[in-house]
């Protein structure tokens, strides 16, 4: 089965720091999406961006940043002048729709606390 | 915006009982999954399902099972709960238009089972 890493278990930084949020992903194929999901406390998953394999363009949302390197199988997360309320659990998440089996396959979860 | 309803927060059932688990979602998605999320295994998909009654396995389809007779609800069931199906439950839905992952997951804010 192919595979995403998330190799930070739990990251911990003080409010306005900038902060990088790993993700390697194993892959075969020459065309998938990775998306990245954020789990605030209330349990609830949002979708944060989905690119695709084709799409190397980094991409800038306000204070979150993406950088995806197809060369070295990582879409990293960048979040600038963190705040309280990034604190989550955020996921990366390859979607493979080649092979005949269409999976999402999900990270493990990196745990982002910023502290006030 | 997509909402998708969990309809228990919190539930506690006995060894041996039957389980339901709903969920209801208001955007006329095809698409709709069944997770559950344990600390150090991330998500794992149970059930998923393309279309009104229809459903496939997942990865961990094992003790469970779901029903789709309505588009925007999918049911969980476990047919006799055991205390290792003690987890957060989360359902999501997509678009079904292009695939089943093209478009992105929208979560419920999840269920948590306790089995005692």
């Amino acid at each position: 089965a192919q595979k995403v890493t998330q190799a930070q278990t739990e990251i911990s930084v003080v409010e306005k720091e900038d902060v990088t949020l790993d993700c390697v992903y194993e892959t075969r194929d020459t065309t998938y999406y990775l998306f990245w999901y954020k789990q605030p406390p209330s349990g609830e998953l949002v979708f944060l961006i989905r690119r695709n394999s084709f799409d190397e363009q980094n991409e800038i949302s306000g204070r979150y940043s993406w950088n995806f390197q197809k060369s070295t199988s990582s879409f990293n997360f960048t979040i600038t002048a963190s705040q309280v309320v990034d604190s989550a659990v955020y996921f990366c998440a390859p979607f493979y729709p080649q092979g005949g089996s269409e999976k999402l396959v999900f990270g493990k979860g990196t745990k982002l606390t910023v502290n006030p | 915006d997509v909402k998708v309803t969990q309809s228990s927060r919190y539930l506690v059932k006995r060894t041996g009982e039957k389980v339901f688990l709903e969920c209801v979602q208001d955007m006329d998605h095809e698409n709709m999954f069944w997770y559950r999320q344990d600390p150090g295994l991330g998500l794992r998909l149970i059930y998923f399902s393309y279309d009104v009654k229809m459903k496939e396995k997942g990865d961990i389809p094992e003790g469970y099972s779901v029903s789709r007779e309505k588009k925007e609800r999918f049911s969980l069931i476990l047919e006799s709960a055991s205390t290792n199906q003690t987890s957060m439950y989360l359902c999501a839905s997509s678009l079904g238009q292009t695939g089943l992952y093209n478009s992105p997951l929208h979560f419920g804010n999840g269920t948590r089972l306790t089995v005692t």
